[in-house]
């Protein structure tokens, strides 16, 4: 099974804040990489596809960049909307794996 | 657009059979280059794959479950189901159908509650 690690597992930051959430694969998976964002309660929500598209309907602030076995997810200006745990997922070979996700709180 | 819903028990005894049904509605089951999946989230943990069921019928599992799952679809109604069997407290999660093009799932139902316990 390919292994998603994120970090960090745990992220504070103020609002108007950029952040970057890395994703790193235990083997090259190209840019069969996804990001989803997840309120407590809910389903995910898809962000970013194949490393870098970013999905109908999600605000530009949100970006992805990477491949091989190194990718990043940036929000460019946090809004209090986006205070959630964001998780990464590999797409390249099943188990279609999940990184462990990111937990990002307000400061 | 797509949407999915999960419905079965949400209480199920140590050692027997889970099965959970997703009707999906918006899109057929049998057309398109869809992916129908499977996801669980135990309480407080992250996601975990537990398969999918592809438009042709194949299917993939994750090899952790792979003695214990069956992915199956029902074209006649517009459904896929899940049967986790011989579960443990440790299957107790939220469970998830997923569908989207090319593997990635950019079409979530609601979550369901799953809970093994006698």
């Amino acid at each position: 099974d390919i292994q998603m690690t994120q970090s960090p597992s745990s992220l504070s930051a103020s609002v108007g804040d950029r952040v970057t959430i890395s994703c790193r694969a235990s083997q090259s998976i190209s840019n069969y990489l996804h990001w989803y964002q997840q309120k407590p309660g809910k389903a995910p929500n898809l962000l970013i596809y194949t490393a870098s598209s970013l999905q109908s309907g999600v605000p530009s602030r949100f970006s992805g960049s990477g491949s091989g076995t190194d990718f990043t997810l940036t929000i460019s200006s946090l809004q209090p909307e986006d205070f959630a745990t964001y998780y990464c997922q590999q797409s390249y070979s099943p188990p279609y794996t999940f990184g462990q996700g990111t937990k990002l709180e307000i400061k | 657009q797509v949407q999915l819903q999960e419905s079965g028990p949400g209480l199920v005894k140590p050692s027997q059979t889970l099965s959970l049904t997703c009707t999906v509605s918006g899109g057929s089951i049998s057309s398109g280059s869809y992916y129908w999946s499977w996801i669980r989230q135990p309480a407080g943990k992250g996601l975990e794959w537990i398969g999918r069921i592809y438009t042709s019928g194949s299917t993939n599992y994750n090899p952790s479950l792979k003695s214990r799952v069956t992915i199956s679809g029902d074209t006649s109604k517009n459904q896929f189901s899940l049967k986790l069997s011989s579960v443990t407290a440790a299957d107790t999660a939220v469970y998830y159908c997923a569908s989207g093009v090319a593997a990635r799932l950019n079409y979530w139902g609601q979550g369901t509650l799953v809970t093994v316990s006698s």
